[in-house]
């Protein structure tokens, strides 16, 4: 069974605007993390926030996180066309390990130029 | 410095054969996770293998089994496949079992 949900399931935009997506999940965690799959390829890990930190910055990404909700949220601001991707959100399962990540089936965010 | 890779990129099999994917770990990482992902889904975890042995294992069947070697590098077997087996297969590799995760572009594995 998949732990995380993401929210829309496809997104598409105009190069420049911002694309913001959310995932949901079960259990308790001790960090969430995000990796993006372009088509064909294999995941990109893009960035973990641990469950203390409400935020995480990394370039044009955002990162938020809500233990009492159960949610967090990526926001890509200024997105580009390269930035077309499918995006998922990943927990892990046993004791915080990060070989073992339960996925969620992930948002397809198309850029349009 | 090359990151994760498998082999082959593309495999053809028939119901009830076997087959054998490969995976090189990035370098200076010891630990690998298999993940397999149907098509429009999310990477399930497979079994993850540390010190040639395996550490942790998700919901799959006994049909699915491993290896990996003195240098981290590593397998996945599965006999007797099933129509339902067909999908991309991802390898990823870290640093101990608690550090994020490097991913190879997988072996897309297509049963008939």
């Amino acid at each position: 069974s998949q732990q995380g949900e993401e929210d829309p399931q496809a997104l598409s935009i105009q190069e420049g605007e911002n694309a913001t997506m959310n995932c949901s999940y079960k259990t308790s965690i001790n960090n969430l993390q995000w990796y993006r799959q372009n088509s064909g390829r294999g995941l990109v890990h893009l960035i973990l926030i641990r469950s203390n930190e409400r935020e995480k910055h990394s370039g044009r990404l955002r990162v938020t996180l809500d233990t009492s909700k159960k949610s967090s949220s990526l926001l890509i601001t200024a997105s580009r066309a390269a930035d077309t991707a499918s995006y998922f959100c990943a927990t892990p399962n046993y004791g915080g390990s990060q070989g073992n990540l339960i996925f969620g089936k992930g948002t397809k965010l198309s850029v349009k130029p | 410095d090359a990151g994760v890779t498998q082999s082959p990129t593309h495999l053809i099999k028939t119901r009830g054969q076997q087959v054998t994917l490969r995976c090189s770990p990035k370098s200076g990482h010891d630990t690998v996770s298999w993940y397999q992902q149907a098509l429009g889904q999310g990477p399930q975890f497979i079994f993850q293998y540390y010190e040639e042995e395996e550490r942790q294992r998700g919901n799959f069947p006994d049909r699915f089994s491993g290896h990996q070697f003195p240098n981290y590098s590593s397998e996945l077997n599965v006999n007797a496949l099933l129509l339902g087996d067909s999908a991309l297969y991802l390898c990823a590799s870290s640093f101990r079992e608690n550090q994020p995760q490097h991913f190879g572009d997988g072996t897309r594995l297509s049963i008939l």
